[in-house]
């Protein structure tokens, strides 16, 4: 069964704190993972990977893949009250149709 | 620019009654179009998808069902809601397969 699993389930820091999330998978035919965050309504989208080892960065945030252990990891450093958040971490897999989401990981940045 | 819709907002029902949610896509031709449910914080579950006009593809069996009547417009209904149907409904779109964007979501509760 293909299964997403994040950790932890949810995470209280205060500002300025570095956070990583992780995101483990096991899925058939992986051909990538995203990350979305969650407010209010609908995820946004934040990143795809899709190579093994390659960072993305967008401002504070950061995410990386690992093939060979079948994980994902965000870091955002500096966190600011706006990230608080839902990150969901999705896996493409099989014919590219599918995507499997994880729990998610509830973050709560203090002021 | 590619914009997803989803109506309506929020919806009250009772238990037995009639269900049908309404998401179209502007701006792009033949997507991929997704139905998620997500309980109260909680990841997403993919119920439904589809990649072409009356092309249908159920992951989870339930009492929701889906059609595509028009290329960019997806419905999801039901004949008889559940306490169990109650949730946050999103509609996602994707061109390639991989990333996908959201709607802004219905959240539909059972009563």
């Amino acid at each position: 069964e293909d299964k997403v699993v994040q950790s932890p389930l949810s995470l209280v820091v205060h500002e300025g704190d570095t956070v990583t999330l992780n995101c483990s998978y096991e899925v058939t035919n992986f051909r990538s993972l995203l990350w979305y965050k969650q407010e209010k309504k609908a995820p946004t989208f934040l990143f795809m990977l899709t190579s093994s080892g390659i960072e993305k960065k967008s401002g504070r945030l950061s995410s990386i893949l690992d093939k060979k252990e079948l994980s994902s990891i965000l870091n955002i450093t500096a966190t600011q009250t706006g990230d608080s958040a839902i990150y969901l971490c999705a896996a493409v897999h099989n014919a590219g149709n599918m995507l499997t989401f994880g729990g998610g990981t509830r973050l709560m940045v203090k002021p | 620019s590619q914009t997803i819709h989803q109506w309506p907002a929020t919806l009250v029902q009772p238990v037995g009654s009639p269900l049908s949610l309404e998401c179209t896509v502007e701006g792009t031709s033949n997507p991929n179009l997704y139905w998620y449910r997500q309980a109260a914080g909680r990841g997403l579950q993919l119920l439904f998808y589809s990649v072409g006009i009356g092309q249908i593809s159920s992951e989870v069996p339930q009492n929701l069902s889906a059609s595509r009547p028009q290329d960019r417009q997806f419905i999801l209904s039901s004949k008889k809601l559940l306490l169990s149907d109650s949730g946050f409904y999103l509609c996602a779109w994707s061109a390639t397969g991989f990333e996908q964007y959201f709607g802004p979501g219905t959240r539909l509760t059972v009563t």
